[in-house]
């Protein structure tokens, strides 16, 4: 069975700071992963996706993540925090067809 | 479109009652999905339905039924509620297209649920 793990159940950067969200998977067949992001009483919104091709993945909000295959990894990054990034986000990973396994997330704090 | 909507947005049940959530789409998805959300635990999937009719167990299927009569909703019931369903439920589509492509989730806001 596929599992995810977020590293860091709490994340807290300066306004301006690099952002890094660490999301470590297990799968036995070659994932699709996902960044999903939560603001205070909202659903869930999709961030970016890594399905086949470009291992760099581009999102929304100046978010992007690299599928590093050898490290079963999936990072999502932001060079520059803004307050307004201050949510929890998700990594999720399908690998059963249209299934979701979620790690545990991880609420960012943006301190100003 | 409205997208993925949930009634209630909250509840405040007494152990041993019941109450069913409703989730509607709009947008024609196949596949829904209900999950509940718990502090330090992510969401986990309770049931799921892969077209209208069909439901099937997801990992915390215990305490829940479901019922996907048409298409577009999708229904959690509690037969008889207990402190630790107490949670955030998220309903969630997607089109269920296979395929290079997969297909992303869309979720709705969610109904916070207090079971006393």
């Amino acid at each position: 069975a596929q599992s995810v793990t977020q590293l860091g159940s709490h994340v807290s950067v300066s306004e301006g700071a690099l952002v890094l969200l660490r999301c470590n998977y297990s799968s036995s067949v070659p994932p699709y992963l996902f960044w999903y992001v939560q603001y205070p009483n909202q659903g869930l919104q999709l961030l970016l996706k890594y399905t086949t091709g470009a291992t760099l993945v581009k999102g929304i909000n100046g978010f992007e993540a690299e599928f590093k295959k050898s490290e079963t990894s999936f990072h999502l990054t932001k060079p520059s925090a803004h307050m307004s990034d201050a949510a929890e986000y998700f990594c999720a990973v399908d690998n059963a067809g249209n299934m979701l396994t979620f790690g545990g997330g991880t609420r960012l704090m943006v301190k100003p | 479109n409205a997208g993925v909507t949930q009634t209630p947005k909250f509840r405040v049940l007494k152990t041993g009652q019941s109450m069913t959530l409703l989730c509607a789409q709009d947008m024609n998805h196949e596949y829904m999905y209900w999950y509940r959300q718990d502090p330090g635990m992510g969401l986990r999937l309770i049931h799921y339905s892969v077209g209208e009719g069909t439901t099937a167990k997801g990992e915390v299927p215990d305490g829940y039924n479901v019922s996907r009569l048409k298409k577009q909703n999708f229904l959690l019931g509690l037969e008889s509620a207990a402190p630790s369903q107490t949670s955030v439920y998220f309903c969630a589509s997607s089109s269920g297209l296979r395929g290079v492509f997969r297909e992303t989730q869309y979720f709705g806001p969610g109904t916070r649920l207090l079971v006393l």
